[in-house]
């Protein structure tokens, strides 16, 4: 079983739509979860963390299940550029230890 | 946040030629940088992880004679990919941590090396 696993995609979607991306863990042991975006030929940059009591960031809503080693990423009113690709990353317990990335979830918004 | 400059963001390179990538961090000390590789359409792979002032440490399947990693100072990486072939045309990312939030967990990124090795 991979470490990270998320939904295949791609995701088509009509500008205003609310899309969810849904992601699975391995490790039950993991500390800090994150979804991160990244463009076409670019770095990976950070969108939001993901916290166990849910939390929002304007359109963007992540969640996190523990018991069932569950994150989601919630966004509504699509925009254009929201177009990317969005990463579901797990940080490991201790130490600095690198991020593990799962293979991500393309979403393309459509006019 | 934290910046990493990476350099050079694109390479071009016959078989057989070495190539380095540098890693900087530019506004904070990382004892650590994590180098990563992506394949298109993959995700994120670890390659090895750098430590300042001593051997890196290479994921399994990674051949350390051929990728050769040096972390010489707080702020700087350099992978070096030795006798390159076209199998290791791929987009080269290092990412560190500021060494004072080891445990918050988001990792700071370089633009990242696209090499085509031809």
């Amino acid at each position: 079983r991979k470490e990270v696993e998320q939904d295949p995609g791609p995701f088509n979607v009509p500008e205003g739509a609310t899309v969810a991306f849904n992601c699975t863990y391995s490790n039950s042991a993991s500390q800090s979860f994150f979804w991160y975006r990244q463009d076409c030929r670019k770095e990976p940059k950070l969108l939001m963390s993901v916290y166990s009591s849910g939390n929002e960031d304007g359109r963007f809503t992540a969640q996190l299940n523990r018991a069932s080693q569950y994150i989601s990423l919630l966004i509504r009113d699509s925009k254009l550029s929201d177009s990317a690709t969005y990463l579901c990353v797990v940080n490991l317990p201790s130490g600095n230890t690198p991020l593990v990335f799962g293979k991500g979830t393309r979403l393309s918004v459509i006019a | 946040g934290a910046v990493v400059s990476q350099h050079p963001s694109r390479v071009i390179c016959k078989s057989g030629t070495s190539v380095k990538i540098e890693c900087r961090s530019l506004d904070f000390q990382a004892t650590t940088m994590f180098w990563y590789r992506q394949f298109p359409k993959q995700s994120l792979m670890l390659m090895a992880t750098s430590n300042e002032g001593s051997k890196a440490t290479y994921e399994q399947g990674v051949e350390k004679d051929k990728f050769l990693i040096n972390h010489a100072s707080l702020t700087l990486s350099t992978l070096t990919v030795t006798s390159a072939h076209p199998e290791d045309s791929s987009f080269y990312i290092c990412s560190a941590r500021d060494g004072l939030a080891q445990n918050t967990g988001e990792l700071f990124f370089g633009e990242g090396s696209r090499l085509t090795v031809l």
